[in-house]
């Protein structure tokens, strides 16, 4: 199956820093996602992207399905950005299975 | 729209037991998904069910099982736990084709002693 890529897998930050998020896949791309996982365990959905530029306040991803990765960038970091973030994909096929890397653990910093 | 409902949130079972694990969807989704997160292995899925009919399963043994009631509410059974299955269990539900977004519950936080 798919195989997901994170980097890098911790990243800490100053609150106010910006940062980029990346993943790799070893094969065509379908229905990424990007997630963030609270302290408590939730995901909480960032993007549904699978391809293109999305924004959302401070932050926006970007998926080139065609090269096999998406970036999601944080500018301006805030603590409550502190978590383990993930970027699962569909694989391919008829099947509705999401494959997670082992996600990015970012920590801000007051 | 209220979210993905997992009850309970948390639970201690005794290796040995059993135990279910209920999920409700966002009303309207006819998918529901299975995730279990373990520090060693991450998050893995675990099976998905679509209309009351299981359409995929992950690696896992036969004492995991799950169903999907015609509300689309999905229970998730553990049986003969063991240590290892000490972990988050998280579901996600789906509108349904061709909506392939997921939305994620809270999870139950299961530890077996």
């Amino acid at each position: 199956g798919i195989q997901v890529e994170q980097s890098p897998p911790d990243l800490i930050l100053q609150e106010g820093a910006n940062s980029t998020l990346r993943c790799n896949f070893s094969d065509s791309v379908n229905n990424l996602q990007w997630f963030h996982q609270n302290p408590w365990g939730q995901l909480i959905n960032l993007f549904y992207i699978p391809s293109g530029t999305k924004q959302n306040g401070r932050l926006s991803a970007t998926t080139v399905a065609t090269e096999r990765y998406s970036l999601l960038y944080i500018s301006s970091s805030q603590t409550t950005d502190s978590g383990v973030y993930f970027c699962p994909t569909k694989s391919g096929g008829s099947n509705y299975k999401l494959t997670f890397g082992k996600g990015t653990l970012l920590t801000v910093n007051p | 729209k209220a979210g993905v409902t997992q009850t309970p949130r948390y639970l201690i079972k005794t290796r040995g037991q059993q135990v279910t694990l209920s999920c409700s969807p966002i009303s309207g989704h006819r998918s529901v998904s299975w995730y279990q997160q373990t520090p060693g292995q991450g998050l893995q899925f675990l099976f998905e069910y679509f209309s009351e009919t299981q359409r995929n399963k992950g690696n896992f043994p036969g004492r995991f099982s799950g169903r999907q009631f015609s509300n689309s509410r999905s229970e998730m059974n553990v049986s003969t736990l063991e240590l290892g299955d000490s972990a988050l269990y998280l579901c996600a539900s789906r509108l349904g084709q061709p909506s392939y977004e997921q939305y994620f519950g809270p999870g139950t936080r299961l530890t077996v002693t």
